[in-house]
């Protein structure tokens, strides 16, 4: 079936270090691609998404590529920030095998100053 | 404000007495969604709606209910609660389906005793 696994957590960084938080995938059809992430006490919401292979999704710093043939959707930024401390999750949605949503386990970042 | 809303956002019950999570969004989307959140498992899906009406099964099912009888609210329906139904729960919304980006609410979070 479709799933998503993520680099365990978690991870603490200092300030301005190189964040890479690693993604892969299974899935019966053409995924869709996305991260999401949950600040403290909040619910989800999107960083970035890519639909097609080879698409780079970014935002707010962050960058993610769809690599079909590794089926990888790693999450990279350059340089973190205390505000980017969250809870970051990789997900997938198979839109021609049905309409459900996966999310991977949730991957832990704490930014120190 | 374009958002979606959940009622109520803690909760604390007894094993077998009925209990609903309303969850309400104002941007006009077709797609809804219901989540359960514990740790080290990440989101899983627990019912989805394409629309008025039209309801479907996610990975984790069982002992809940939902219904969609506006395009605007999806409850979630907990017949008989058990114990092992403790856990933060998110609604989600998105405009058509699972290639879009899915808008969350705040979280409402159940203990059973």
């Amino acid at each position: 079936g479709d799933s998503v696994t993520q680099m365990e957590g978690p991870v603490t960084l200092s300030e301005e270090a190189f964040l890479t938080i690693n993604c892969t995938y299974t899935a019966t059809g053409y995924p869709s691609l996305f991260w999401y992430v949950q600040y403290p006490g909040e619910g989800l919401q999107l960083l970035l998404k890519a639909t097609k292979a080879d698409d780079k999704g970014s935002n707010k710093g962050f960058e993610a590529t769809y690599r079909k043939e590794t089926t990888s959707f790693h999450l990279e930024k350059g340089s973190v920030q205390v505000s980017d401390s969250a809870v970051y999750f990789c997900a997938l949605s198979v839109a021609n095998t049905g309409n459900q949503f996966y999310f991977g386990t949730g991957t832990s970042l704490t930014v120190i100053p | 404000e374009a958002q979606v809303t959940q009622n109520p956002r803690y909760l604390i019950t007894v094993t077998g007495k009925k209990l609903t999570v309303t969850c309400s969004q104002n941007m006009n989307h077709e797609y809804m969604s219901w989540y359960r959140q514990d740790p080290g498992l990440g989101l899983r899906q627990i019912y989805y709606s394409m629309n008025v009406e039209v309801t479907d099964k996610g990975d984790v099912p069982e002992g809940y209910k939902v219904s969609r009888k506006e395009k605007r609210n999806f409850p979630l329906i907990l017949e008989s609660p058990s114990p092992n139904q403790t856990s933060l729960y998110f609604c989600a919304s998105s405009l058509y389906g699972v290639r879009e980006t899915q808008y969350f609410g705040p979280g409402t979070r159940l203990l059973v005793l």
